[in-house]
């Protein structure tokens, strides 16, 4: 089974300021990664697929990159609507493994 | 406009049982994979188990392969999980998700749709 880690497991961050959120798998998943955004009683939304694909809809704020055993999101701008809890989930091997999320909270 | 409703969450006894409930539209029912992904108070997501709409197969986490079963409804476009011997721990959000099929073999798909989930209590 895939392990997936999220670094770090909280980032404060001022509004306007660039946000770097990293996840790792414990092996290769190729680009097999999707990351989601959830907010406090909200279900979680797909921000990016693929490793770098953005979803339909999500804001050229957000960004992926990364493949094999690391991978990064990256907010270039951060508004006040993208603080939240970001999770990353594998989907190369069976079972689907989800990280234990990176919450970005306001500085 | 694609939609998830879950329905059937609610304060049941360890040992007891219950059915969730994930009506869809929006889309076409068959072509994709239908998933609940559970969320324990305060806690991260869980993958909880996958149905192929079109061919009917399913997966399981081991932490519920046993107790748990999904099957669906194709003229109904509804999948239902089964639940049963509920333990403490299963006390979650229960997420219906929608599944896109990204290749070849098990677990190959990221969930582009979900629903606002119902709330799964075991306790006594």
């Amino acid at each position: 089974e895939i392990v997936m880690t999220q670094s770090p497991a909280t980032l404060s961050v001022s509004p306007g300021e660039r946000a770097t959120l990293s996840c790792r798998a414990s092996q290769s998943i190729s680009s097999d990664l999707a990351w989601y955004q959830q907010k406090p009683g909200q279900a979680p939304r797909l921000l990016i697929y693929g490793a770098s694909t953005r979803a339909t809809g999500i804001s050229g704020r957000f960004s992926g990159s990364g493949s094999g055993t690391e991978f990064t999101l990256t907010i270039s701008s951060l508004q006040s609507e993208d603080f939240a809890v970001y999770y990353c989930h594998q989907y190369n091997s069976w079972p689907p493994g989800f990280g234990p999320g990176t919450k970005v909270h306001i500085k | 406009e694609v939609q998830l409703l879950e329905s059937g969450g609610g304060l049941v006894q360890p040992g007891g049982s219950l059915r969730l409930s994930c009506a869809a539209s929006g889309f076409t029912f068959s072509s994709h994979v239908m998933s609940w992904v559970r969320q324990a108070p305060g806690k991260g997501l869980e993958w909880v188990s996958s149905l192929r709409t079109s061919g009917g197969e399913t997966s399981y986490a081991d932490s519920v392969k046993g107790r748990f079963t999904l099957s669906r409804d194709t003229s109904e476009n509804t999948v239902y999980l089964q639940i049963n011997i509920l333990r403490a721990e299963d006390t979650a959000i229960y997420y219906c998700a929608r599944g896109i099929v990204a290749g070849v073999g098990a677990g190959k798909y990221y969930f582009d749709y979900w629903g606002q989930g119902t709330l799964v209590t075991v306790s006594s």
